[in-house]
């Protein structure tokens, strides 16, 4: 069965820092990747999506995500946070067979230290 | 630019009354997601349709809750009987007919229990 973990449930970086949030995904074949953002009482906005080719992904704000198979992971990275990034980050994992069912990890939420 | 809207925004009713959401898709998606997205959790998968079909229902979609997409386009969601569990917020999202297209979601019902 599809799942996604995300280790930290809550991180916390000064504006300017370099980011990364953790995504770990357990699924048979190949899969289909994805990183939301959701801001408070907001819906979920695609940052950048993962289906094949190149194994680093590049999304929207400035943020990328690399997909490693070996590792099962697909880690979201920018290079400096701004004080708007403060949100809340799912890890997602989509399966062609389901009609595109998709599951998503329990989230990190993000603080931003002016 | 008009996305995945909900109706209502929030929604406060007392246990046991009926409760029921609406759902309007970017315009020319085809395909149409009901997720339900509880305090810390990420969005769980309710019910999805292609068009007016409901494809594949989730075991958390219990007999009181019934999803209906009539025409193809806007799509609801009914609670009967609701219980102080069904407290969450119902998400909606949309996506092309063509694989690997990304979901778009609305900003969400919150539906509370008293």
């Amino acid at each position: 069965a599809q799942s996604v973990t995300q280790p930290d449930i809550h991180i916390t970086v000064s504006e300017g820092a370099s980011l990364e949030l953790r995504c770990n995904y357990s699924y048979g074949a190949t899969p289909y990747l994805f990183w939301y953002v959701q801001s408070p009482g907001q819906g979920l906005q695609l940052l950048l999506k993962y289906f094949s080719g190149d194994t680093l992904v590049q999304g929207i704000k400035g943020f990328e995500a690399e997909f490693k198979r070996s590792q099962s992971s697909f880690n979201l990275r920018k290079p400096s946070v701004h004080w708007s990034d403060a949100a809340e980050y799912f890890c997602a994992v989509g399966s062609k067979t389901s009609y595109d069912k998709v599951i998503f990890g329990p989230g990190t939420s993000l603080s931003v230290i002016p | 630019d008009t996305g995945v809207s909900q109706d209502p925004r929030h929604k406060i009713t007392k246990r046991g009354q009926n409760v029921t959401f609406r759902c309007d898709p970017i315009s020319e998606h085809n395909r149409l997601y009901w997720y339900r997205q509880t305090l810390g959790q990420g969005p769980e998968f309710l019910t999805y349709f292609q068009n007016e079909a409901q494809l594949e229902k989730s075991r958390l979609l219990s007999d009181r809750f019934s999803a209906e997409r009539p025409k193809g386009s806007f799509s609801t969601l009914e609670i009967q009987r609701t219980e102080q569990g069904d407290s969450a917020m119902y998400l909606c999202a949309s996506s092309a007919g063509q694989d690997n297209q990304p979901q778009h979601f609305g900003d969400g019902t919150r539906l509370s229990i008293l």
